[in-house]
């Protein structure tokens, strides 16, 4: 079954620390990876669209990596802001079901100052 | 910058009352999708729209809801009678031009927050 894990549920940081956040997926055959950070009752944005060549991808203080053998990418998030404290949600596209996106349930981010 | 605008931004209703959500996609974006996502939960696909048809749509999407692009500009969510567990915020997103699988990126709109009582 296509399933998209994330870990951790949530987390806590302080103001200027980085964090690395990660995602297992089981989806195949594997199609892109996406990151979106949702703030609180908001619409969610997209950060980085990884294909399967790709290894790494930098979106400003964003980066996302994939490792398609292993099927994990991890989102790392450098001198993070107040801003930053969101839902962090990857999600997958394989390409049977005509590309359809499947969801992680996302890791919380709190920034405290 | 263009973006998906959504209406109402919250919607109280009661159930078994017919609720339709409006959507103006970004104008040259060619596939519109309608999504829910229950307070705390995941985001869940409902249905994607192409061509003025339904190119996808899952479990939830049932035959009380319904998608109408009526216009040009506008794409719609229909509710016909609404339930309790209808409760949630529903975003509309579109794309253009290659479906998802060729890495087009999904805009969403800020979501209409839907309360049955």
């Amino acid at each position: 079954k296509n399933q998209v894990e994330q870990s951790p549920q949530s987390l806590i940081i302080l103001e200027g620390k980085n964090c690395t956040l990660q995602c297992n997926y089981t989806v195949s055959p594997f199609s892109n990876l996406r990151w979106y950070k949702q703030d609180t009752g908001r619409g969610p944005v997209s950060l980085t669209i990884m294909t399967f060549s790709e290894n790494t991808k930098s979106n400003g203080r964003y980066t996302a990596t994939l490792d398609a053998d292993t099927k994990q990418s991890s989102l790392h998030i450098t001198a993070s802001q107040l801003s930053d404290s969101a839902s962090y949600i990857c999600v997958v596209s394989g390409m049977d079901s005509n590309y359809q996106l499947i969801w992680g349930a996302g890791t919380k981010l709190i920034i405290k100052p | 910058e263009p973006e998906v605008t959504q209406t109402p931004s919250h919607q109280v209703t009661q159930m078994g009352q017919e609720v339709i959500l409006r959507c103006v996609p970004i104008s040259n974006h060619l596939y519109f999708y309608w999504y829910r996502q229950i307070l705390g939960q995941k985001v869940e696909f409902l249905v994607s729209f192409y061509n003025n048809e339904i190119s996808e749509k899952s479990e939830i999407f049932d035959d009380q809801f319904s998608v109408e692009r009526p216009d040009g500009s506008n794409f719609t969510l229909k509710i016909r009678s609404t339930k309790l567990e209808d409760s949630a915020m529903y975003f509309c997103a579109s794309s253009y031009p290659k479906r998802l699988g060729n890495t087009g990126e999904l805009f969403f709109g800020e979501g209409s927050r839907l309360t049955v009582l």
